[in-house]
């Protein structure tokens, strides 16, 4: 079955514009989960939505917010961009039962100038 | 709170020689541990996992043992090849909570 799809790839934007990042995680999962991956402060938590609802958020400011959709695909979205919002944005979705493991998509690299 | 640290790399080899990355954790609870590789330019793609105390993961001659006295998820392999040359990832999930906390990251790089 198909895997974890994050869209774009890659995306370029200048400082001040905000971006929309989309996941679409596999097929009947409804937990997704975003991380942030650079390389001084590593991977980094952002979000994690089941059913539509944000259960938990990563210590991150205000500009960075998400949505999960009814049909689990999800998006995060950064306002104002930052210079060290450069990064690569993961995604990772799970079935959300116990004993389950997360598949990640192969990310979106995004690059602020 | 919860966290997890890692041996810093790169951690250089030859093929075939032995390899330990070590991997230490704080949590509460009984989290699950996880093993993450990462090769260039891919996301991340789950090596092994072990969900209980004394449990062994183990996948593509990869192990690791959940060792809860010594806080300890320690990722082994007897005899590396060149394609396992990645950035390896020790992770854990608490309880009813799908978010990973993840090591630093290890480099390794195996030379033929």
């Amino acid at each position: 079955k198909a895997g974890v799809t994050q869209t774009p790839r890659y995306l370029i934007k200048t400082r001040g514009q905000q971006v929309t990042l989309s996941c679409s995680p596999i097929s009947g999962h409804r937990s997704v989960s975003w991380y942030q991956q650079t390389p001084g402060q590593g991977l980094q938590f952002l979000f994690e939505y089941f059913s539509e609802t944000q259960r938990n958020k990563g210590n991150f400011p205000g500009r960075f917010s998400g949505r999960q959709f009814s049909n689990s695909r999800s998006e995060m979205n950064v306002s104002t961009l930052e210079l060290g919002d450069s990064a690569l944005y993961l995604c990772a979705s799970s079935l959300r039962t116990d004993n389950t493991e997360a598949f990640f998509g192969q990310g979106t690299r995004l690059t602020v100038v | 709170g919860n966290s997890v640290t890692q041996m810093e790399g790169p951690v250089t080899l030859s093929e075939e020689a032995f390899l330990t990355i070590n991997c230490t954790y704080t949590a509460t609870g009984y989290p699950s541990l996880f093993w993450y590789v990462q090769y260039p330019g891919e996301g991340l793609q789950l090596l092994l996992k072990a969900t209980k105390a004394d449990d062994k993961g183990s996948n593509k001659g990869f192990e690791a043992t959940y060792r809860k006295e010594t806080t300890s998820f320690h990722l082994e392999k007897g005899s590396v090849q060149v394609s396992d040359s990645a950035v390896y990832f020790c992770a854990l999930r608490g309880y009813n909570t799908d978010k990973l906390i993840f090591g630093t990251g290890t480099r390794l790089q195996v030379f033929p």
